[in-house]
């Protein structure tokens, strides 16, 4: 079984905090995704990785940057967190074709800026 | 612009009753559509594709969609609905982004299915 983890479940930081969170894969796949669920927006792309140091800008990227040195792991890093940047935070992973391959996501990091 | 939306915010359905779950879509090209579904304090998890082919795609749980081109749509089915698949059902389409493509996802319909 394919299985994305994130480094935690639950989050609570303060406004103007650097904040990392840690997505690993263990199916040797090519993309990475980062995304954010808020209820009645749906989930949306914040960056997206399909190769080691690659990385593209999805469709909300301000405030936020991320970085891919290993296939298995794909950071988002929040430079100085803010109180709209509280969120569900999703991360995802596909084989090669991005786009016409699922993702597998993993079980999400719910973030609380204060 | 290129977008999927997914008209109903919440549908309920009594248990052993057929549902749906509607979705359209606005792509240039060929579309590439994928349902999702969260479970409750889960991640997301894939359900089925419309690639390219037949019409009607079977996917995981008994669920299966139809895609209507002409309507642009592409609808979530299933002729018997349990209270376990209660959950939060996302439609999704493929957009192109540079030399690679990413997925666009609607807003999201809670389903919920009494006894």
């Amino acid at each position: 079984d394919v299985k994305v983890t994130q480094s935690s479940r639950y989050l609570v930081k303060r406004t103007g905090e650097k904040v990392f969170l840690e997505c690993v894969q263990d199916m040797d796949h090519e993309n990475m995704f980062w995304y954010r669920q808020d209820p009645g927006l749906g989930l949306r792309l914040i960056y997206f990785s399909y190769d080691v140091k690659m990385k593209e800008k999805g469709d909300i990227p301000e405030g936020y940057s991320v970085s891919r040195e290993k296939k298995e792991r794909f950071s988002l890093i929040l430079e100085s967190a803010s109180t709209n940047q509280t969120s569900m935070y999703l991360c995802a992973s596909s084989v090669a074709l991005a786009g016409l391959n699922e993702q597998f996501f993993g079980p999400g990091t719910r973030l609380t800026v204060l | 612009a290129q977008s999927v939306a997914q008209p109903e915010d919440q549908v309920n359905v009594a248990e052993g009753n057929p549902l749906t779950v509607k979705c359209t879509y606005s792509v240039s090209g060929n579309p590439y559509l994928f349902w999702y579904v969260q479970y409750p304090n889960r991640g997301l998890q894939f359900l089925l594709k419309y690639i390219t082919g037949d019409n009607l795609v079977k996917g995981s749980y008994g669920f299966e969609a139809e895609f209507n081109k002409s309507q642009t749509s592409f609808h979530l089915k299933k002729p018997s609905a349990l209270v376990s698949d209660s959950a939060l059902y996302f439609c999704a389409v493929r957009v192109r982004s540079g030399n690679t493509g990413k997925l666009i996802f609607g807003q999201g319909t809670t389903l919920q299915v009494k006894p």
